[in-house]
């Protein structure tokens, strides 16, 4: 059973392009999170998504960042006109069925986000 | 306002000696503790995780402590070899969204 899978592992954009990150998640897993990590600091919360749902999208900055995870196809991550504060790794879990704190978040390797 | 907190950036141990990471935590509601661990240009895996109806959980060479009245938590590595070297994060999952603390890089010497 492969992992969850992320493309690309690494992308550069320059200031104002558009940046979109995919990931597949595990076979079967319906729930994906996505977290970034910028330098010296630990994982960040960003969104929680089902299949067509958006759950909890708390951690989204309120311009520019979108996600989707369409009913086929991978969750794709999507930042408009990146700027070089956008620079970071972000990764995505998925997991099986939510019950509560007991589910396992499996992640992917991360995609780094370069903004030149 | 960091909520789960990992003071210690880094930690070096000898090999064969124990590893004893730290992880305190602001809100007496937390409940449900985790520690993954990371490699570099790997994602977290899942290594081990705790409930507030236990003090101790242990797995293997791992065993996690938790004190509810110091809202403290420690992750205990005995022996500590080298392949354990890698970021270890605390975290408190709530409700599927995952709060970490900022990581401790930990170095086993052989």
């Amino acid at each position: 059973n492969a992992g969850v899978m992320q493309n690309p592992r690494h992308l550069v954009r320059r200031r104002g392009q558009e940046a979109r990150l995919r990931c597949s998640p595990m076979k079967g897993h319906s729930h994906v999170y996505w977290y970034r990590q910028l330098p010296e600091e630990g994982l960040k919360f960003m969104v929680y998504l089902q299949k067509e749902n958006i759950i909890d999208e708390s951690g989204m900055p309120k311009e520019r960042f979108s996600a989707e995870f369409p009913k086929e196809g991978p969750s794709i991550l999507r930042i408009q006109q990146v700027v070089r504060g956008d620079s970071a790794a972000y990764f995505c879990a998925s997991s099986l069925l939510r019950e509560g704190p007991l589910d396992e978040q499996f992640f992917g390797p991360g995609t780094r986000l370069t903004v030149l | 306002d960091q909520q789960v907190k990992q003071n210690s950036p880094s930690l070096s141990v000898q090999e064969g000696r124990i590893s004893i990471l730290n992880c305190d935590y602001t809100n007496s509601m937390f409940d449900y503790f985790l520690w993954y661990k990371k490699y570099p240009a790997e994602g977290p895996t899942f290594l081990i995780s705790i409930s507030s109806i236990k003090d101790k959980n242990e797995d293997g060479r791992f065993t996690v402590f938790l004190n509810k009245s110091a809202k403290h938590l420690s992750l205990h590595i005995v022996p500590s070899q080298p392949g354990d070297s890698a970021v270890y994060f605390c975290i408190y999952n709530q409700g599927g969204k995952l709060i970490f603390g900022q990581g401790t890089e930990l170095s086993v010497k052989p």
